[in-house]
């Protein structure tokens, strides 16, 4: 059974850096295909994705967010940790992890998501 | 990027009657290497994550209602729900996953008239 929790403050100030962990079961991020995403939803909006990182460390982030955001994960501890810094009240929304995966078939879609974690900016 | 863009923003149906979800790409999501169109569809009620319905532009989830059906190619896709259900009140979006620079639209509404 595949499950994915968020974690990390729910409450940062402007400018400040966020950063939060995704704690998975259910998959290993050794196992090729493999990947963990993030992906974030303002009060109300849509869902906008943020970045990827797979089994073989290859990374993808945001063009318009990517010189803010850094993905990393401990394959050991099970975990995927999201950095973005520079943060502001626009950023206030729920983020989310999810599982992805590539096989023969090709990619596949975000398929298991955590709850999310609302993070609210604000001084 | 690719743009999708879901139309309606909302919809009011009757229960029991048929609801319809359009979403169109900037660019083609049928890719000639395996012939398949790299579109899902997601179903998210009020504080629950996204769940994933329909991979492959037409192809349901594991336990998914078979009133719920895909359809469409390339730029343009559908969703349709043949007999709305009062469980099905939520927000639909659509998303292309084509490698990794993912996007999603902005989001159906589907309430109960």
């Amino acid at each position: 059974q595949i499950t994915l929790k968020e974690s990390g403050p729910t409450l940062v100030k402007p400018t400040q850096t966020l950063t939060l962990t995704c704690t998975f079961s259910g998959f290993s991020l050794s196992t090729s295909g493999v990947g963990v995403g993030w992906i974030r939803q303002p009060p109300g909006k849509a869902l906008e994705w943020l970045a990827l990182i797979y089994w073989s460390d290859e990374k993808h982030h945001s063009p318009s967010l990517r010189s803010r955001l850094s993905i990393t994960k401990d394959t050991s501890r099970n975990q995927v940790v999201l950095t973005m810094t520079n943060m502001d009240p626009a950023d206030t929304a729920t983020y989310y992890c999810a599982h992805r995966l590539r096989d023969t078939g090709g990619w596949h879609p975000l398929d298991y998501w955590g709850q999310g974690i609302l993070v609210t900016v604000s001084s | 990027d690719i743009v999708m863009t879901q139309s309606p923003d909302s919809l009011a149906v009757s229960l029991g009657e048929r609801a319809t979800i359009n979403c169109k790409s900037s660019q083609s999501v049928l890719y000639s290497s395996n012939n398949k169109n790299y579109l899902a569809w997601y179903q998210q009620k009020p504080g629950q994550p996204p769940k994933l319905l329909i991979q492959w532009a037409s192809t349901r989830e594991s336990g998914v209602p078979d009133r719920f059906s895909g359809s469409g190619s390339g730029t343009d896709f559908t969703l349709t729900i043949s007999s709305l259900q009062a469980e099905d009140v939520a927000v639909y979006y659509c998303h292309q996953y084509y490698g990794s620079f993912i996007t999603f639209g902005q989001g159906t509404r589907l309430e109960i008239k």
